[in-house]
């Protein structure tokens, strides 16, 4: 059964840092690109990043490029996600969701929360 | 950058047929996945490839997609389906995933 199982977030001031990680189980994670998506509260899905299967290739919304930075480990079916300089607008729940063959997002984890707030 | 549009609410009663639009420039070109979301939860995938179902999903959902619109249709509504539903699609120009705004589905 394919899981993923995000964890790391909380609250954090503005300018602060923080680490999300996505933990993988049941598939080949080293055979797919996997994305993070953030839904702040009351609003759509925004997609956030992407990182190829090698940890190669890396896309950014415009919003965070410079601030946060995803990456993964294959050798422990993680990804994460570092966000630094973080903003009051940057406060939603983070989704890691895995990427098909035609782009969808087959699974999605539960989501962690992301507090931005003094 | 790349941008969808979809209606933000869509009523219908039950037994009956929603339609849900997701506009985008020459979208026909692209390849769109629908998700649905009910509150609390993660979203899931119920269109991929503009009109493929993954395990599991009822017949009663389908897609379409041509020109500028794409469409979720949902046949024989039921309360169940009452749940907010995004189109997307990956723009290759840009290298980015695009969400579509959202369409909350009331049943009545």
């Amino acid at each position: 059964e394919v899981q993923l199982v995000e964890s790391g977030g909380g609250l954090v001031q503005p300018g602060g840092s923080l680490r999300l990680s996505c933990a993988a189980s049941g598939f080949t994670f080293s055979s797919y690109w996997m994305s993070w998506v953030r839904q702040a509260p009351g609003k759509g899905l925004e997609w956030v990043a992407n990182i190829k299967q090698d940890g190669s290739e890396k896309n950014y919304v415009v919003s965070v490029k410079g601030r946060f930075t995803v990456s993964r480990d294959n050798a422990k079916n993680s990804l994460y996600l570092q966000m630094n300089s973080l903003r009051a607008e940057d406060t939603a729940v983070y989704y890691c969701a895995r990427e098909q063959q035609v782009y969808e997002f087959d699974f999605w984890g539960q989501g962690t929360l992301v507090t931005v707030s003094s | 950058s790349y941008v969808l549009t979809q209606p933000p609410s869509v009523s219908v009663a039950p037994g009956k047929t929603a339609r849900i639009t997701c506009g985008g420039n020459n979208i026909g070109s692209k390849t769109v996945q629908w998700y649905q979301q009910k509150p609390g939860q993660a979203p899931v995938l119920v269109i991929y490839y503009d009109k493929d179902r993954p395990s599991g999903i009822p017949e009663r959902f389908s897609g379409s997609n041509s020109e500028n619109t794409a469409t979720l249709t949902i046949s024989r509504v039921e309360a169940g389906d009452e749940a907010d539903y995004y189109c997307h699609v990956w723009d290759s120009s840009s290298d980015h995933h695009v969400f579509g705004g959202g369409t909350k589905l009331t049943v009545l």
